[in-house]
């Protein structure tokens, strides 16, 4: 079946580094774009990044533009999205959706935390 | 950058209630790129409104969406016990952000 996993999340410093990947299965994954969004502790969604299909059109929001990289591998069925100089508000759940417009399948999230 | 402001914040409402939730967008939302997403707790948000009127897949005919421009509802015609969730608006219609709305909370009065 249509699945996303992601991994990759845990306890990590201010100023420090993770890197969060979703694996995906039980669809062409080069067909579509993907994305990641993130939700912090009882707050609503915030989207954070997207790559086109083929990887050459990334946008990122303002908030975490310069410190965070998506990235793809095709070959592998897999996303991913590199974070450095982690702050405490980068604390979230972070999910990664696949679309082709609306983001139509979600995996169940890996949680980062950022704290001293 | 498009804001979509959800209303109400929190909606008190019975099983078998009818529900209207309201998003507004600070500018005309292209095409009607406009997508209405439940999260229960504990749970990833699930897609259930695409282009502003479309059901997803697998989705009940009790939710129903419409608008267009800067003005979108979504309505779910008799709540079931499942349905006392978060809802958010999120457009998807222009160049990044693409952002979400506030959420609605529906809860059981």
């Amino acid at each position: 079946q249509v699945q996303l996993v992601e991994s990759g999340g845990g306890l990590v410093k201010p100023g420090g580094s993770l890197r969060l990947s979703c694996a995906a299965s039980g669809f062409t994954f080069s067909d579509y774009y993907m994305t990641w969004i993130r939700q912090a502790p009882g707050k609503g969604l915030e989207w954070v990044s997207y790559i086109t299909s083929g990887g050459t059109i990334i946008y990122y929001a303002d908030s975490v533009k310069g410190r965070f990289t998506i990235s793809r591998d095709n070959a592998k069925n897999s996303l991913y999205l590199q974070m450095n100089s982690l702050r405490a508000e980068d604390t979230a759940v972070y999910y990664c959706a696949r679309s082709l417009g609306p983001m139509d399948v979600w995996g169940k999230g890996t949680t980062v935390t950022v704290s001293s | 950058e498009i804001v979509l402001t959800q209303s109400p914040g929190t909606l008190s409402l019975s099983p078998g209630e009818r529900a209207t939730l309201s998003c507004r967008a600070s500018q005309s939302v292209t095409s009607g790129f406009l997508a209405w997403f439940q999260q229960r707790p504990g749970q990833a948000p699930r897609l259930l409104i695409y282009g502003a009127s479309n059901r997803a897949t697998g989705i009940p005919d009790r939710f129903s969406g419409s608008g267009s421009g800067t003005d979108f509802t979504l309505t779910i015609s008799r709540l079931e016990p499942e349905d006392f969730a978060v809802y958010y608006c999120q457009q998807y219609g222009r160049s990044p952000p693409l952002t979400f709305g506030g959420g609605t909370k529906v809860e059981i009065k």
